[in-house]
């Protein structure tokens, strides 16, 4: 149940934009996004939830497509604070969030 | 406006001790939830409580662990006879409902067990 996430890894030039895709095999009720960076807790980003209606970052959005059961995130002009890694989070309807594989995003001067 | 607050942030533990780990909310929030964390890896649900109240502990280990959030005071994570693959980061978050509401994470408590 676990939602997988791609890439695994991406380092990316300060400036260059990416994304990040989290796919369920289970229907989603909301998906939340969160970066963590070494040794720090995960910190919110956004969350998405079914039927459209989104929460979050200014500077990040993201997308939620229901019927394939798929988000992602888009990081557009990258800074060195993006550096983490990133979790998307699924809700299947309870209180319980699972946390997907991650994805470590390396910025780089 | 403190976020959520865990203590001790790290904790050595000889194997068949207890770990004693203390988690209080943010201001308002009544709803916690227990994640364990081990190196290299995400985030694993453990539990989910509200005030006196355990509402989900599908992922909290069936022997040894315990949790609890008490009327007044810090939630608690307890782990009796602590075994080395104890050893991880606990995090504790909160939020202010059920629902599909953001968490807010305290910094965790880095559990070593010798």
């Amino acid at each position: 149940q676990q939602p997988v996430q791609s890439p695994q890894a991406v380092i990316l030039r300060e400036g260059e934009d990416a994304v990040i895709n989290c796919s369920s095999s289970k229907a989603l009720y909301s998906v939340h996004w969160y970066r963590q960076k070494h040794g720090e807790a995960p910190i919110f980003l956004m969350i998405l939830l079914k039927g459209g209606e989104q929460k979050g970052h200014d500077k990040i959005s993201a997308s939620f497509n229901e019927k394939k059961q798929q988000s992602s995130l888009y990081l557009t002009a990258s800074q060195l604070s993006y550096s983490g890694t990133y979790f998307c989070i699924a809700n299947f309807g309870n209180e319980k969030l699972t946390f997907g594989t991650g994805t470590r995003l390396t910025i780089i001067p | 406006n403190a976020g959520v607050m865990q203590n001790p942030r790290h904790l050595v533990r000889r194997r068949g001790q207890e770990a004693r780990l203390r988690c209080s909310p943010m201001k308002g929030h009544s709803h916690v939830y227990w994640y364990r964390q081990l190196p290299e890896e995400g985030l694993k649900f453990m539990v989910y409580l509200q005030k006196e109240n355990i509402i989900d502990e599908s992922g909290m280990p069936k022997e040894r662990f315990s949790a609890e959030f008490p009327k007044e005071g810090p939630s608690i994570l307890r782990i009796q006879q602590v075994v080395r693959g104890d050893s991880a980061a606990y995090f504790c978050a909160s939020s202010p409902d059920r629902g599909p509401y953001e968490q807010y994470f305290g910094p965790g408590t880095r559990l070593t067990v010798t």
